[in-house]
């Protein structure tokens, strides 16, 4: 049902770098409508990551980073935290299917 | 602080509805719609719809069309979503947002607390 791809999981030790994909389509990220991301800790409601492709809110550590570019976006964590372990989903917007607002399939970061 | 508080869980038998509130706080209500997003137990998100406060304007998700209905009471900065002819795959945690920017490139934030409705004979 989800139209944007994401790796079912990543991991990686503290500090590390990693980069959860979001890919999608020409009628969403193709589109060139823009990508933003989530985290959701188990058992609480999903918060804003990044918005606008790349723009963190207030509140949020520059370790988290997003990029997009065609048809695929990205969201990187520079130094991995132990309080990073969450799910993460990217969201867009998709023409084909009347005015919808679409989610990826969701990613699971886990800190070794 | 800009939050939105929902009402408690529901347990509803199938064929029945359930209508969960939302109270926004923190922001002047008319300025922003209001989005439903649901999940059900361990899975994705799934969007529903949304809901403009000022005009009462409405726009839903292709599969929820028919079954959904989005409303407000601005007097007291709550909105409303009611789903009908509940079937064991309704059961799912339902979340209302508020939506910023426009319809093509929507951001939620922030989200309700969630609700859960449990589908159960």
């Amino acid at each position: 049902q989800s139209v944007l791809t994401q790796p079912p999981s990543v991991s990686g030790a503290p500090g590390q770098r990693v980069t959860i994909s979001c890919t999608g389509s020409s009628s969403n990220i193709g589109a060139r409508y823009d990508v933003h991301w989530y985290q959701q800790v188990p058992g609480t409601a999903p918060r804003l990551l990044i918005y606008d492709n790349n723009n963190r809110p207030s509140g949020v550590p520059d370790r988290f980073s997003g990029s997009k570019s065609g048809t695929s976006a990205s969201l990187t964590i520079s130094g991995l935290q132990a309080e990073d372990e969450a799910d993460y989903f990217c969201q867009s917007y998709d023409y084909m299917l009347s005015g919808s607002r679409v989610f990826g399939t969701g990613t699971k970061v886990t800190v070794l | 602080q800009v939050q939105l508080v929902q009402s408690g869980a529901e347990v509803k038998k199938p064929g029945a509805s359930v209508k969960v509130s939302c109270k926004a706080s923190g922001y002047t209500f008319g300025n922003h719609d209001i989005d439903w997003v649901r999940q059900a137990n361990g899975q994705g998100l799934e969007w529903m719809g949304w809901m403009n406060p000022k005009s009462g304007n409405t726009g839903y998700a292709q599969r929820f069309q028919g079954r959904v209905t989005m409303t407000r009471n601005s007097s007291i900065s709550i909105a409303y979503m009611e789903l009908r002819s509940l079937t064991y795959e309704d059961t799912a945690v339902y979340y209302c947002i508020r939506g910023l920017g426009g319809p093509a490139n929507r951001r939620f934030d922030p989200w309700g607390q969630g609700t859960l409705v449990t589908v159960s004979a």
